[in-house]
């Protein structure tokens, strides 16, 4: 069975750092992108953070409301994606999603990454004084 | 950015009807879209890629279609387990925004 299970998540202060993980199985994890998506406390779906696999360079992307404070890494040696958060806001409490992101390939070594087809239930950040 | 935007935010229906919901976008995404239905409490799940293409194990009831900057989600006939937010998503340029979501309840 395939799994994504989110971890890290909890209550910090404005300013301060948390690293979320995201541990995985039942699937090869490092064929697949990953992506982190969150939601805010009654609000809808924010995309943050999206990292290819190696094949494809392990390059990332980022939502412009973190660029430069969050990171998104992996270690394929144990099937784990991470979001290291820096310099949290208020704005960044949210429930964390971890999701798959599968691919199919348009020719000329491109690909595209067509939906987010596996998520975890997710761990809440709040960052409050 | 591309900025998506979904109507109606609110769908009041009863089971048996059908449901139809928009989905635009500020500029074109071609055929580079997905929904993804949310229930209350639980994380989402992938109903539809690539405007039309229903994911892994998604009832035929659900349907998609449009392309370019108009995109539609239509449920033929809904069951009681399809109350739930709707969110489109665009994949085709980065980042990938999402829709802020229709929100389908029993009337």
């Amino acid at each position: 069975e395939v799994q994504l299970v989110e971890s890290g998540g909890g209550l910090v202060q404005p300013g301060r750092s948390l690293r979320l993980s995201c541990t995985t199985s039942g699937f090869t994890f490092g064929d697949y992108a990953m992506s982190w998506v969150r939601q805010a406390p009654g609000k809808g779906l924010e995309w943050v953070s999206f990292i290819r696999s190696k094949r494809y360079g392990g390059t990332t992307e980022y939502a412009a409301s973190v660029k430069g404070r969050f990171t998104i890494s992996r270690d394929d040696s144990k099937s784990i994606a991470f979001l290291q958060m820096n310099s949290l806001k208020t704005e960044d409490t949210a429930v964390y999603y971890c999701t798959r992101d599968p691919y199919y390939g348009l020719g000329s070594n491109t690909v595209y990454y067509y939906g987010m087809d596996v998520w975890g239930q997710g761990t809440t950040v709040t960052v409050s004084s | 950015e591309i900025v998506l935007t979904q109507s109606p935010a609110t769908l009041s229906l009863s089971p048996g009807e059908r449901a139809t919901l928009s989905c635009r976008a500020s500029q074109s995404v071609s055929s580079y879209l997905a929904w993804y239905q949310q229930k209350s409490g639980q994380a989402p799940r992938l109903l539809i890629y690539d405007v039309s293409n229903r994911a892994n194990g998604i009832p035929a009831r659900f349907s998609g279609s449009g392309s370019g900057t108009d995109f539609t989600l239509t449920i033929s006939s809904l069951e009681p387990e399809d109350f739930a937010v709707y969110y489109c998503q665009q994949r085709g340029n980065w980042p990938f925004t999402f829709g802020p979501g229709t929100k389908v309840d029993i009337k």
